[in-house]
């Protein structure tokens, strides 16, 4: 089945505890970016990612490192996570090219404490 | 970058009538602009999408127009039911980063059926 999948779903953790959320998708996708959703803010772009070795910042980059060592994975690293972040969390994946239809993954729920 | 504006945040209608949701967009080189339903708790579900090559696009009860002179986009609902109540999300892409750049998302509407 084509998905896309994000581990853990839900997460709850302490001021400047290190984590990552892993990203995966099996549908050979070029294109991959993470988003996070606020209450009233909608959902705002974090990073993204052309291709293998080639990622950007998007609207929030602050505060999250990501990498893009293979083209199924684009796992986001919290390095020293603040109540700020506490946020929902989409991974989501394009084709590429002429076909940017993204699939959204089911979403992390991250509390900060 | 592209700036996307939704209105309204919040539509409450009579079931059986119509919902129109209306955004804006900055970037006059984007090219592909979906919009999604979210249900609560779960993820953005696509349910139309329109390029800029077309005016007007139709699927059942849902159309989406597009003016790329106005740069303003809408989504019509029409015979609205009890399933459609969700935050309904605007979005563009396709601009000055190819679409590899991801999506710029509206705010959101909290779409209220109102039995």
């Amino acid at each position: 089945e084509a998905q896309v999948t994000q581990n853990p779903r839900y997460l709850i953790t302490v001021t400047g505890k290190k984590l990552t959320v892993t990203c995966s998708q099996n549908m050979n996708h070029e294109y991959m970016s993470w988003y996070r959703q606020d209450p009233g803010l909608g959902l705002r772009q974090i990073y993204y990612s052309m291709n293998v070795e080639v990622t950007d910042k998007g609207d929030v980059p602050e505060g999250y490192k990501v990498s893009r060592k293979e083209k199924r994975n684009f796992p986001l690293i919290l390095e020293s996570p603040s109540p700020n972040q506490t946020s929902l969390y989409f991974c989501a994946s394009s084709l590429g090219g002429s076909n940017l239809e993204q699939y959204f993954g089911p979403g992390t729920r991250l509390t900060v404490t | 970058g592209e700036n996307v504006e939704q209105h309204p945040s919040t539509l409450s209608v009579q079931e059986g009538d119509s919902a129109v949701i209306k955004c804006t967009y900055s970037d006059s080189a984007s090219n592909y602009f979906p919009w999604y339903k979210q249900e609560l708790g779960k993820r953005p579900q696509l349910i139309i999408d329109i390029r800029s090559n077309v005016g007007e696009k139709k699927d059942q009860r849902i159309a989406v127009t597009l003016n790329k002179t106005a740069k303003h986009f809408s989504l019509h609902i029409t015979e609205t039911q009890p399933e459609d109540s969700a935050v309904y999300f605007c979005a563009a892409t396709g601009g000055s980063g190819g679409g590899a750049d991801g999506l710029t998302f509206g705010k959101g509407t909290h779409l209220i059926i109102q039995p």
